[in-house]
């Protein structure tokens, strides 16, 4: 079965500042997507960034970006220029290759960004 | 689009009564998922569809669960009878049936059960 871990579950930054939010999963699959979803307070959950496993590349999303290093089954997510809009739980997540196939999430992070 | 639509957003009921959460996905998309969010368990897939026929139920934690398709613009998680450890967050997601698609969530139902 698929892992996702967190093990950071608080983390805060200055506004305009740098912070990463560490992932880690556990799979035997080759094919694979992963994800960063982001929770306000509103509790809406809004994608902010996913990678495919069989790109090299590290996707980015303008201040958001991912170091997916795939052979340390590693995927961190770093928010430049941090606002205080960032401030949300944010949620790794992994998702088979398959079509239709369901997410496995990690525990969360809770983001705070401080004025 | 209108995105995801989940209802009721709140429920508040007492143990013992039934409980309807219902969903509309997005138009167009084939795969339909269910969410609970809790504090102690965190995110857990309860069960999802694709073309309306279910796929995956292992997450639904008994028999008291149950949820149903019956087309592509609708579906409902019932509980029955509700148990206050069912007091969660319920979300609700839907998805096209192809590659690295996003799940597109609905604002999800808070349910308290007293």
């Amino acid at each position: 079965a698929q892992t996702v871990t967190q093990s950071q579950p608080e983390m805060s930054v200055q506004e305009a500042e740098t912070v990463t939010l560490s992932c880690t999963y556990d799979t035997s699959e080759s094919d694979y997507y992963l994800f960063w979803y982001k929770q306000p307070p509103s509790r809406q959950m809004i994608l902010v960034i996913r990678q495919e496993a069989y790109k090299q590349q590290n996707a980015t999303e303008n201040r958001f970006s991912v170091n997916f290093q795939k052979a340390a089954k590693s995927f961190s997510l770093k928010i430049s220029d941090s606002q205080l809009g960032d401030a949300a739980m944010y949620f790794c997540a992994y998702r088979r290759g398959t079509s239709g196939s369901r997410l496995t999430f990690g525990e969360g992070t809770q983001l705070t960004v401080n004025p | 689009d209108a995105g995801v639509i989940q209802s009721p957003r709140h429920e508040v009921t007492e143990m013992g009564q039934e409980v309807t959460l219902r969903c509309k996905p997005i138009s167009g998309h084939n795969s339909l998922f269910w969410y609970r969010q809790t504090m102690m368990r965190g995110l857990e897939l309860l069960i999802y569809f694709n073309n309306n026929v279910p796929i995956d139920d292992s997450g639904m934690p008994e028999d008291r669960f149950s949820a149903k398709m019956p087309n592509a613009s609708f579906s409902t998680l019932k509980i029955q009878p509700s148990e206050p450890r069912d007091s969660a967050v319920y979300f609700c997601a839907s998805s096209p049936f192809r590659g690295a698609d996003e799940q597109f969530f609905g604002p999800g139902t808070r349910l308290t059960v007293l």
